[in-house]
């Protein structure tokens, strides 16, 4: 079936460089995503959210990008730190299963390297 | 900020015991949430609750029940315990009534364990 997945279980950058985590999503209808950090032994974080009818959107040291043609949204951080490092999901709003609910994927680690 | 409390952080219990995990926000949102989460399986919905007295089944609502006696407070019953339901429990809290999926904050957990 049509669920938002990811490409990479594990992601390992040196400190400094920027990360870049990509997620697919296969459903068209949904049209809010959103971007969340666990670090380890903690609930999920918000860190950006964006909705279809934008491609960039920026924040501190994030910006996700949505690419509705391939159906492929990222999430980039610059100048990654030790402290980002934790389990970053992404998040879709299925409209097709008619609840106001989010469906998460399976999550990415990401390692930074000192 | 947005802040989402959780009852406990840490949770023992027997087989056939009954517990409850409490869920407070303090942000007036509307709508409130109960996930668990386990290695490999993410992130699955058990529960949510769209205003004070309404519930509405997740993707794994077997085994649990919910109450929201109060707009602020979302409580997770299980009604006895099994093995199984060993897992992260996570509340969220999110949104207004646009009708609009809005984002959720996450409280930090409980992580129970069922002996």
């Amino acid at each position: 079936g049509e669920s938002v997945g990811l490409h990479l279980p594990t992601l390992s950058v040196q400190e400094g460089d920027n990360s870049i985590i990509n997620c697919a999503y296969s459903n068209s209808a949904s049209d809010y995503f959103i971007w969340y950090k666990q670090e380890s032994g903690k609930g999920p974080q918000f860190i950006i959210d964006i909705r279809s009818n934008m491609d960039k959107r920026q924040g501190q040291r994030v910006t996700v990008l949505l690419n509705k043609t391939v159906k492929h949204l990222s999430l980039q951080i610059a100048a990654t730190q030790p402290g980002d490092s934790a389990v970053y999901f992404c998040a879709e709003n299925r409209l097709d299963t008619g609840r106001r609910a989010l469906t998460f994927g399976s999550g990415t680690r990401l390692q930074v390297q000192p | 900020d947005v802040k989402v409390t959780q009852s406990s952080r840490y949770l023992v219990k027997r087989t056939g015991e009954k517990v409850f995990l409490e869920c407070v926000q303090d942000m007036d949102h509307e709508n409130m949430f109960w996930y668990r989460q386990d290695p490999g399986l993410g992130l699955r919905l058990i529960y949510f609750s769209y205003d004070v007295k309404m519930k509405e089944k997740g993707d794994i609502p077997e085994g649990y029940s919910v109450s929201r006696e109060k707009k602020e407070r979302f409580s997770l019953i299980l009604e006895s315990a099994s093995t199984n339901q060993t897992s992260m429990y996570l509340c969220a809290s999110g949104g207004g009534s646009s009708g609009a999926t809005d984002t959720q904050y996450f409280g930090p957990g409980t992580r129970l364990t069922v002996l």
